[in-house]
């Protein structure tokens, strides 16, 4: 039972590049989520999913883009990599308003 | 907008002892959920323990236990009998029962078990 697994684990980004966070879940959670982590703030929301084919925005959007187009995946773009984006990003997924499983979590680093 | 406010931004106990961490939150509902989250260095983020607003009881997990005081928007974590695999951040989080798509965040409290 894998739960909730994030690809990939480290990544070392120059200004500029573009990449994809892929979160996948095999627990047939509606809700997922991406959460970016940095020192003294705490666990912060980019962007979520209530269920297949829908996104919305959280606290901390810019910068970023998400698909859902199946409902075991969650990606999360972006376009154009800025050293402000170097951060932990983590994955999550619930059923409605139970508990929220977290992936492994992704370093990234902007250089 | 719901906050979460975690006043300790770190702590530190001795082995075996008893120790508190403060969370406090902001919501104008009446219905919604309360968890602890712990992250120990490994960075995997673990539930500890839930708390449902409409229950007066409070949660206990083992040697967690929290003082859940609606009135008040409190929801304190007391870990008993302190072990070095305790040593962590705590992150308190909120959950509205309606519109509960977001699930928020306070700022963490890193918690140092010293031998």
């Amino acid at each position: 039972n894998a739960g909730v697994t994030q690809t990939p684990k480290f990544r070392v980004l120059k200004t500029g590049q573009s990449m994809t966070l892929l979160c996948a879940q095999d627990m047939n959670h509606e809700y997922m989520y991406w959460y970016r982590q940095d020192p003294g703030m705490g666990l912060r929301l980019i962007h979520y999913s209530v269920g297949e084919g829908t996104t919305a925005k959280g606290e901390v959007p810019d910068g970023y883009n998400v698909s859902r187009l199946k409902k075991q995946n969650f990606l999360l773009g972006l376009e154009s990599a800025a050293p402000s984006q170097t951060s932990v990003y983590f994955c999550a997924s619930s059923y409605r308003a139970f508990e929220a499983f977290f992936g492994q979590g992704t370093r990234l680093t902007v250089v | 907008a719901q906050t979460v406010t975690q006043s300790q931004p770190e702590m530190s106990v001795q082995e075996a002892e008893t120790v508190t961490l403060s969370c406090t939150y902001d919501t104008s509902e009446n219905n919604y959920y309360l968890f602890w989250y712990k992250q120990p260095p490994s960075r995997q983020m673990i539930l500890v323990i839930r708390q449902e607003a409409y229950k007066q009881q409070n949660a206990t997990e083992n040697r967690f236990s929290v003082n859940f005081q609606k009135a008040a928007k409190s929801f304190s974590l007391k870990i008993s009998d302190s072990q070095l695999g305790d040593t962590a951040m705590y992150f308190c989080a909120f959950r509205s029962n309606f519109g509960n798509e977001k699930l928020t965040f306070g700022t963490g409290t890193r918690l140092t078990i010293i031998p």
